[in-house]
């Protein structure tokens, strides 16, 4: 079936580097989407993507979805402490209505 | 407010007692869905309902039932809960698209439920 893998699975950074997390589909993906969940939260969506090669900025947050619309990335520049939680990816597949999220990277700021 | 309300939030129940996660949202939100959380396993889909009266399996149906006789709420049904359901549950709504699934989730709390 189809799997979105993300890696990775922890990362440990110091206030001030940047950071970044990957997502892999198994499958071309119609959009992926990508949320943020607090620790003890809710995930909370940050962005969509739909289109080939797509990069989109919100402040220090850089998106991209790749040409073959199989993967995407999420870069944080200049981590803060209030970057920290817990990124996921959500893939779906044209013609669908099923979202397949990826595992995961949990993000710790050292300040 | 705009939200996605979940009951209970905390749940400790025993094996075989059937059990209701009710899930209720404000945003006429045509599409709404049931996911399992645990830890190194991401969010996993259950079920998802497209409108009134129309649902479908996600990745991880076996063990729950779901209704949707309105369009604002979508329970959560464990009919013979076992061990192995302990998990974090969160229900998303999100507007209704044509080809496919599109749109943000708006996520509920979570409910944390725990089967002896």
């Amino acid at each position: 079936g189809q799997q979105v893998m993300q890696i990775p699975q922890y990362q440990h950074v110091q206030e001030g580097e940047d950071f970044t997390t990957y997502c892999n589909s198994s499958t071309t993906l119609s959009n992926i989407q990508w949320y943020k969940q607090r620790p003890g939260g809710h995930p909370v969506f940050l962005i969509q993507l739909v289109k080939s090669g797509e990069v989109k900025k919100q402040k220090r947050l850089t998106f991209q979805f790749g040409e073959a619309k199989k993967n995407s990335s999420l870069h944080i520049t200049a981590t803060q402490t209030t970057d920290v939680g817990t990124y996921f990816c959500a893939g779906a597949t044209s013609g669908t209505y099923k979202y397949i999220f990826g595992t995961g990277t949990r993000l710790k700021v050292l300040a | 407010e705009a939200q996605v309300t979940q009951n209970p939030r905390y749940l400790i129940t025993v094996t075989g007692k059937k059990l209701t996660v009710t899930c209720s949202q404000n945003m006429n939100h045509e599409y709404m869905s049931w996911y399992r959380q645990d830890p190194g396993l991401g969010l996993r889909q259950i079920y998802y309902s497209m409108n009134v009266e129309v649902t479908d399996k996600g990745d991880v149906p076996e063990g729950y039932k779901v209704s949707r006789k309105e369009k604002r709420n979508f329970p959560l049904i464990l009919e013979s809960p076992s061990p192995n359901q302990t998990s974090l549950y969160f229900c998303a709504s999100s507007p209704a698209s044509t080809g496919g699934a599109s749109g943000e989730l708006f996520f509920g709390e979570g409910s944390r439920l725990t089967v002896l």
